[in-house]
Parts: structure tokens; sequence; C-alpha cells
């Protein structure tokens, strides 16, 4: 079967790095991508990582290690509107069937 | 594009009643899913459709539950007899070959 692994709960301050990191057991791995979704709303697309390495997309950035079965979404210099929870998601090969992690919740205080 | 659209918005009914959620997805995405979310059981994909054919349905809870695309521009989500725990937010997400899932603004369901 399939399963993901993140925390369930983050807490940083304004300004700071903060790291969300994600394990995940999966047959058929292509890609792992990461999704923000704040309080009532739909989940948003911030990365995918298809190969090994890093991807970097302004604020935040996503690792993946496929023979570590790991990854990792960052977010740097961080502000009040980045609470929200973030969701690490496995897409399959053979067709485009996703699995999303049980989502971080990420807290930023003042 | 107005992206993913869904209605109804908020969905309020008793148990027993039949309920038919709607989607729209993005003009040119060939792949459709629709989720349902609780805060128990986080964030599941029920089906997903490619160029209207069914593809995936094992997350498709029970026999009440059935998902139809008649054409590239609609799907339905259906549940009949509908139960208190049916009661979450269901999305629908369209994509193309890449890989970002564009979501709709999700249904409210509360089955009482």
């Amino acid at each position: 079967g399939q399963s993901l692994e993140q925390p369930s709960e983050v807490t940083a301050v304004e300004g700071a790095i903060v790291q969300i990191n994600c394990t995940y057991q999966t047959s058929g791995f292509y890609g792992l991508s990461w999704y923000q979704q704040h309080d009532g709303g739909a989940p948003t697309f911030l990365s995918y990582n298809g190969l090994d390495g890093l991807e970097e997309t302004g604020r935040f950035s996503s690792f993946l290690s496929r023979s570590d079965s790991y990854g990792y979404l960052l977010l740097q210099e961080l502000q009040m509107k980045d609470s929200a929870s973030y969701f690490c998601a496995v897409s399959s090969t053979g067709g485009f069937k996703t699995i999303f992690g049980a989502g971080t919740r990420l807290f930023v205080k003042a | 594009d107005a992206g993913v659209i869904q209605s109804p918005r908020h969905e309020v009914t008793e148990m027993g009643q039949e309920v038919t959620l709607r989607c729209k997805p993005i003009s040119g995405h060939d792949y459709l899913f629709w989720y349902r979310q609780t805060m128990m059981r986080g964030l599941e994909l029920l089906i997903y459709f490619n160029n209207n054919v069914p593809i995936d349905d094992s997350g498709m809870p029970e026999d009440r539950f059935s998902a139809k695309m008649p054409n590239a521009s609609f799907s339905t989500l259906k549940i009949q007899p509908s139960e208190p725990r049916d009661s979450a937010v269901y999305f629908c997400a369209s994509k193309t070959e890449e890989e970002t899932q564009y979501f709709g603004p999700g249904t409210r369901l509360l089955v009482l």
C-alpha cells in the first residue's frame, strides 16, 4: 500500500526558516508534490519533485531523495500569511493516482 | 480561465436523501479527481477520470457513492442515500499531463 508521514504541527516565528519533512512508502513512485491549504480554502499547488534534488520557487523550496523515500518543504522568510496546512502528496506510475499525507499545520507567530 | 467550478458550495440535507455534487474542470484538462476531506481521515482520493473514463475508483467508500463524467466539461458525484458520516468537504480537481492539480473551492456537505 501507500503511506506518507509528516509532522502534525510546526510552530515558527516570523522571518524564520522552517522545514516540513515527509517520508513515504509506495510502489511505483512517480513524484512528490506539496500543497498549501488555508483554513476554509482549497489546496493550492506549491512544488513538485520528480527527480532527486532541490526545486526552488521564491521563498519555497522542495527537496526529494528517492533512495531515502524522503522529501521536505522549506519555507524561508516566514510571513504570518504562511500559517496554513501543508500537504505532501505522492503520485504513482501507471496512472496519476495521488495520495495525500495527513498535513502539517504551520503556525507562524509574530 | 475561471478555474475549477463546483456547485453547490454548501449543502445541508437529511439522512436518506440523495445528494449530487457537480464539477466543471478547467478547459483542456483531461484528468479529473474527486476528493473528500474530513478532520479524521484527511484528504482522500475517491475516484479519478482520464478523458472522461474512470481510471481508479478504489477510494469510493461504498455503493452509495457513484461518479460520472458524461463529457469533458462536467462531472457529478452522487451519494444515495446519504448518511451523517458522509458529512465532509468534497473537492474536485483537474489537471493536464503535468503534475499540478487545480482544486475547486469545494462543497461543504452536512448530512443531518
